[in-house]
């Protein structure tokens, strides 16, 4: 099984600050990684696929880099409804495996 | 709109059975794999189960095989998840979601809003 090791658990930032969330694959996955946002109460939502595509409608403060085993999702400029959990996930072996989570919130 | 509405979800004694329902809209239901996570009280998520678009394919979380099959009825535009056996550490949120494209093994793209299971006593 696939392990996503995503850190720091959490970051603690101010809106307008840059974040930068690491996702790190236990084996290489080439580029079939996915970043999720849930905010509490909701269900998760797309944001990045196969690495470093957005998804419909997602804004363009909202990257996704990386190959292999390390991939990094950055938000250029934190708005308010930014804050949030946000989710790696791999698509390259079964099972299909989510990393742990990293907790955005605000500083 | 794309819509995915679950439902059957509730308590059930540890070993009892539930089966879940997704029923999907505003897209070409019978096009796109399909899955279902789930997300345990205050945890993270975890991948459960997905089936192709033509319900050929199925594959399933080391967790859960063996005691919880997925199923479609594209004619229904409705998806499944029948759970044997429950166990209390079954106990979550359960998402139906579809998939970005028609291979069971793809990301998803669009979340119902959960229904969630209780396993007690």
């Amino acid at each position: 099984e696939i392990v996503l090791t995503q850190s720091p658990g959490t970051l603690s930032l101010s809106p307008g600050e840059r974040a930068t969330l690491s996702c790190r694959a236990s084996q290489s996955v080439i580029t079939y990684l996915a970043w999720y946002q849930q905010k509490p109460g909701q269900a998760p939502r797309l944001l990045i696929y196969d690495a470093s595509n957005r998804a419909t409608g997602i804004p363009a403060r909202f990257s996704g880099s990386g190959s292999g085993t390390d991939f990094t999702l950055t938000i250029s400029s934190l708005e308010p409804e930014d804050f949030a959990v946000y989710y790696c996930q791999q698509r390259h072996y079964w099972p299909l495996t989510f990393g742990g989570g990293t907790k955005v919130e605000i500083k | 709109e794309v819509q995915l509405v679950e439902s059957g979800g509730g308590l059930v004694q540890p070993g009892g059975s539930l089966r879940l329902s997704c029923a999907a809209s505003g897209f070409s239901f019978s096009s796109y794999a399909m899955t279902w996570v789930r997300q345990a009280p205050g945890k993270g998520l975890e991948w459960v189960s997905s089936v192709s678009d033509t319900g050929i394919s199925a594959y399933y979380a080391d967790s859960v095989k063996g005691r919880f099959t997925i199923s479609r009825d594209n004619s229904k535009n409705t998806l499944y998840l029948q759970m044997n056996s429950l166990r209390a550490e079954d106990t979550a949120i359960y998402y139906c979601a579809k998939g970005v494209l028609a291979v069971a093994g793809t990301f998803v793209d669009y979340w119902g809003q959960g229904t969630l299971v209780t396993v007690s006593s």
